[in-house]
């Protein structure tokens, strides 16, 4: 049990265009949901939190009019990386949270290129 | 506020040997602990976690972590290392009711034939 996935895996864009990246928990409901970059041999850095049927929260520096976040659903968060450049590429990785653990469980990843 | 310690952001120990990864942390109240894997271009996956019940906690994979409050610590062993063990290692802390983790800048394990 427990299982989240992330799609794509991988994506190569071309700059200016738009990305859309899907976090799923599988065989939970997660009313929060959380969205981490992560860049070469660092730990993984907060970008937002993601709430079922509200706004996402948003960390300090993080802009959120570049990175939007919709919960639409107890299982289906998406990323969607506005107007891409070559400083976006990075690994997205989301987490879904299951209270009745009090843990996160977190994605496979998803590595944006843009060029 | 909570915060986590890693210490050594590379730990290399030969086949067979104990493996020791240390975790301290910071909290003012009663922590969370836990302890994931991600092994390359991969997401984190659980190893084992703490939250007030049992001080030695079992996880996959024969690891194994025990709290100490005194110490403030959460080490991370395995009593015999295996080259399918060689990734990274993040420690995080987090208090009940709280749903946000504070990671360490994680622990890079290599494991020598």
């Amino acid at each position: 049990g427990a299982v989240v996935s992330q799609h794509p895996s991988w994506v190569i864009c071309k700059s200016g265009t738009s990305v859309k990246i899907e976090c799923r928990s599988l065989d939970f409901q997660a009313t929060t949901m959380f969205w981490y970059r992560q860049f070469p041999k660092q730990s993984l850095m907060l970008m937002a939190t993601s709430n079922e049927g509200s706004k996402a929260t948003y960390e300090q520096g993080v802009e959120k009019d570049k990175f939007l976040i919709n919960h639409a659903s107890l299982t289906l968060s998406t990323l969607t990386v506005t107007s891409a450049h070559p400083e976006d590429s990075s690994f997205y990785i989301c987490s879904a949270f299951w209270t009745s653990t009090d843990t996160q469980y977190f994605g496979p990843g998803t590595r944006l290129t843009v060029l | 506020a909570q915060s986590v310690t890693q210490l050594g952001s590379h730990v290399s120990v030969s086949e067979g040997a104990l493996v020791l990864l240390r975790c301290n942390y910071s909290s003012s109240v009663p922590p969370y602990l836990f302890w994931y894997v991600q092994y390359p271009n991969q997401g984190l996956q659980l190893l084992l976690k703490y939250t007030s019940a049992a001080t030695l906690v079992k996880g996959i994979n024969g690891f194994e972590a025990e709290f100490k409050k005194s110490e403030t610590s959460f080490h991370l062993t395995k009593p015999s290392a295996h080259m399918s063990d060689a990734a990274e290692y993040f420690c995080a802390v987090t208090i009940q009711g709280a749903q946000k983790l504070v990671f360490g800048q994680g622990t890079r394990l290599t494991i020598n034939p």
